[in-house]
């Protein structure tokens, strides 16, 4: 059950796209299309933002999207805003009924 | 009001045991699964436990295997995280969470606010 491999932090301008990075392997992020990802503000709990690879929950909006090509799920922010300013994390599972969390990734708008 | 509230955080030796609670209310606790996320001070978030909607099933990461025991009361809405012998390393936030979906496929949808858990001499 190793974390999967997201950059430390990316950063970008208001208005402009960004896209981090989710790296597994072929026993998780490549074998299920079931990675998720959460938008965590400093001191706030996690608030899912995509799952299963490329959905949407009700709610979040549409600037938030989601892929995978083989091993790697990437999130893709669009028109950043201010309040994109937080921690990301992917999510996959990995078989048996466990999961497995990226590092983290600090989204910066600047 | 739709929450998960978790209770039990505290202060406790390295080697000692400590329970703790998350109680749900506003949905339908017992057709949920419910998870255990943690975040150590300033790190990111590891998954620590699942329970199936009427305990069917658990499972624990690796990090927690033979110390950790998830379970719960469906009666109560409440899920619980027995910690064994704890560790220096086992200090974090620890967050319940709801899962939607059916079994793998889905997301965590509801987080409670943390509670900290500090393992010190």
């Amino acid at each position: 059950q190793s974390a999967l491999t997201q950059p430390a932090s990316v950063s970008g301008s208001p208005g402009q796209s960004i896209a981090i990075s989710c790296t597994g392997t072929g026993s998780d992020v490549g074998s299920y299309n079931l990675v998720s990802w959460y938008q965590q503000h400093p001191g706030k709990a996690p608030k899912v933002i995509i799952y299963e690879g490329s959905k949407r929950p009700s709610g979040v909006s549409d600037r938030f999207s989601g892929s995978k090509s083989g091993n790697t799920a990437s999130l893709i922010v669009s028109g950043l805003q201010a309040d994109d300013e937080a921690d990301y994390y992917c999510c996959s599972y990995v078989g048996g009924n466990t999961w497995v969390f990226g590092g983290g990734t600090k989204l910066t708008v600047l | 009001q739709v929450q998960l509230v978790e209770f039990g955080g505290g202060v406790v030796q390295p080697g000692m045991s400590l329970r703790l609670s998350c109680e749900g209310s506003g949905f339908m606790f017992r057709r949920q699964g419910m998870h255990w996320v943690r975040q150590a001070p300033g790190k990111g978030l590891e998954w620590v436990a699942m329970i199936w909607f009427d305990g069917s099933d658990r499972q624990n990461a690796d990090s927690v295997k033979g110390r950790f025991t998830i379970s719960r009361d469906n009666s109560k809405n409440t899920v619980y995280l027995q910690m064994n012998s704890l560790r220096a390393e086992d200090t974090a936030v620890y967050y319940c969470a709801s899962f939607l979906g059916d079994n793998s496929a889905g997301y965590f949808d509801r987080w409670g606010q943390g509670t900290l858990v500090t393992v010190s001499s």
